[in-house]
């Protein structure tokens, strides 16, 4: 079975531009959530998707959004992109069956000139 | 308070060494308990994962839980080269979010 996808892994952008990234998750796993990883503040959570709908935000401006679409692919979008924005940006799905464990993509590394 | 608190690490240990890897947590909603292993350029992989207190083991990992004192560990046994990389606590209550430690990062030298 194929594991979670992210694309694009690298990116580079500047201040000001706005940048989405997409997510497919396990065949099967409904639920995607997006994380920022950073040195300094370690995983941070974004939000979670299911079914569509967004279950649970985490604490980040409003310029970071998200959306899944009917397939459970998920995208994943920055506005205004900041100096800090630059990040590892990670989206990991999990299965109805195990909502406890999530398994994760490879990540798409954001760096903001 | 932090939700998560991590051991921060850097840790290099010989290769064969008992390694021991620690978190504490303050959220008393924390049901599920989870090991994270996160190579470098990597995402990160599910290594471990309990939802009672005690110890469970998979190979030459044990992780221990302990609810009382909010306390969790990882242990790994006749530790390997291939071993190196961070290591990432991360628990979940219900259906919120997983809320994760910042990482060890642990180096076996050969």
């Amino acid at each position: 079975k194929a594991g979670v996808t992210q694309t694009p892994r690298y990116l580079i952008k500047t201040r000001g531009q706005q940048v989405t990234l997409s997510c497919s998750p396990i065949s099967g796993h409904r639920s995607v959530s997006w994380y920022q990883q950073t040195p300094g503040q370690g995983l941070q959570f974004l939000f979670e998707y299911f079914s569509e709908t967004q279950r649970n935000k985490g604490n980040f401006p409003g310029r970071f959004s998200g959306r899944q679409f009917s397939n459970s692919r998920s995208e994943m979008n920055v506005s205004t992109l900041e100096l800090g924005d630059s990040a590892l940006y990670l989206c990991a799905s999990s299965s109805p069956t195990g909502p406890e464990t999530q398994y994760f993509g490879p990540g798409t590394r954001l760096l903001v000139l | 308070q932090k939700e998560v608190e991590q051991d921060p690490g850097p840790l290099s240990v010989p290769e064969g060494a008992i390694v021991s890897l620690n978190c504490t947590y303050s959220n008393s909603a924390f049901q599920y308990f989870m090991w994270y292993r996160q190579y470098s350029r990597k995402g990160p992989e599910l290594l471990m994962y309990t939802y009672s207190s005690g110890n469970k083991e998979d190979g030459r990992f044990t992780a221990q839980v302990d609810k009382s004192s909010k306390y969790i560990s990882l242990f790994i046994r006749d530790s390997q080269p291939s071993d190196s990389a961070t290591y990432l606590c991360a628990y979940r209550g219900g259906s919120e979010k997983l809320v994760f430690g910042k990482g060890m990062k642990l180096t076996v030298n050969p």
